[in-house]
């Protein structure tokens, strides 16, 4: 059985640094791309970026490019999510979610991260 | 950027009834790359349809999508309980990847 389980829900203060994860379990990590989308509160889905973790290759959103980073470990089946200084603007639900091997539907999807930036 | 509009924002509808939900695109989405998600309050989305047409798996046969070009529709033949939630859209032809703002199906 396919399953991405992401960290747990975070809070933490503007300018903090974050990473949150995606765990991939029942099929070949390295062979498919992980997506990462927001979904702030009450609103839509925003696709952030997608690695393929096999080698590391990433493509970002022109709106996320220089924002956040995404980042992979093979051996570990977890791909990663990461904020060098948070802003009350990033508080939202993040979803981690598995590419189609050959196409850009995202087939499967972690249980999402909350995180919520407040002083 | 490929935009994609759906419409109606908001349906109030019955149990039992159809409905068709409406995704238009800002250009044209070749090749049908072309998916439909369904978002329940508290859950993330899942996989209804991708290819314009083709259900995920486990998906009923009460769903189906159809549409070419710039124009896409996703109908539910028979509602069911189950079935009001929030409905996105989503191109996959060219990044950065696009979602709909989403139809929300609420029960009348």
């Amino acid at each position: 059985e396919v399953q991405l389980v992401q960290s747990g829900a975070e809070v933490k203060k503007p300018e903090e640094s974050l990473k949150i994860s995606c765990k991939g379990s029942g099929y070949t990590f390295t062979n498919y791309w992980i997506g990462w989308l927001r979904q702030m509160p009450g609103k839509g889905l925003e696709w952030m970026g997608t690695i393929y973790p096999g080698d590391s290759d990433s493509r970002y959103s022109p709106s996320f490019q220089g924002q956040v980073t995404i980042s992979a470990d093979k051996s570990i089946n977890t791909a990663y999510l990461q904020w060098s200084s948070l802003k009350a603007s990033d508080t939202a639900m993040y979803y981690c979610a598995r590419r189609g091997e050959t196409t850009g539907k995202f087939d499967y999807w972690g249980q999402g991260t909350l995180v919520t930036v407040s002083s | 950027e490929i935009v994609l509009t759906q419409s109606p924002g908001t349906l109030s509808l019955s149990p039992g009834e159809r409905v068709t939900l409406s995704c238009r695109a800002s250009r044209s989405v070749l090749s049908s790359y072309l998916a439909w998600y369904q978002q329940k309050p508290g859950q993330a989305p899942r996989l209804l349809i991708f290819g314009t047409s083709s259900r995920a798996t486990g998906i009923p046969d009460r769903f189906s999508g159809s549409g070419s070009g710039t124009d896409f529709t996703l109908t539910i033949s028979r509602l069911e309980p189950e079935d009001f939630a929030v409905y996105f859209c989503q191109q996959y032809v060219s990044l950065p990847y696009t979602f709909g703002q989403g139809t929300k199906l609420e029960i009348k």
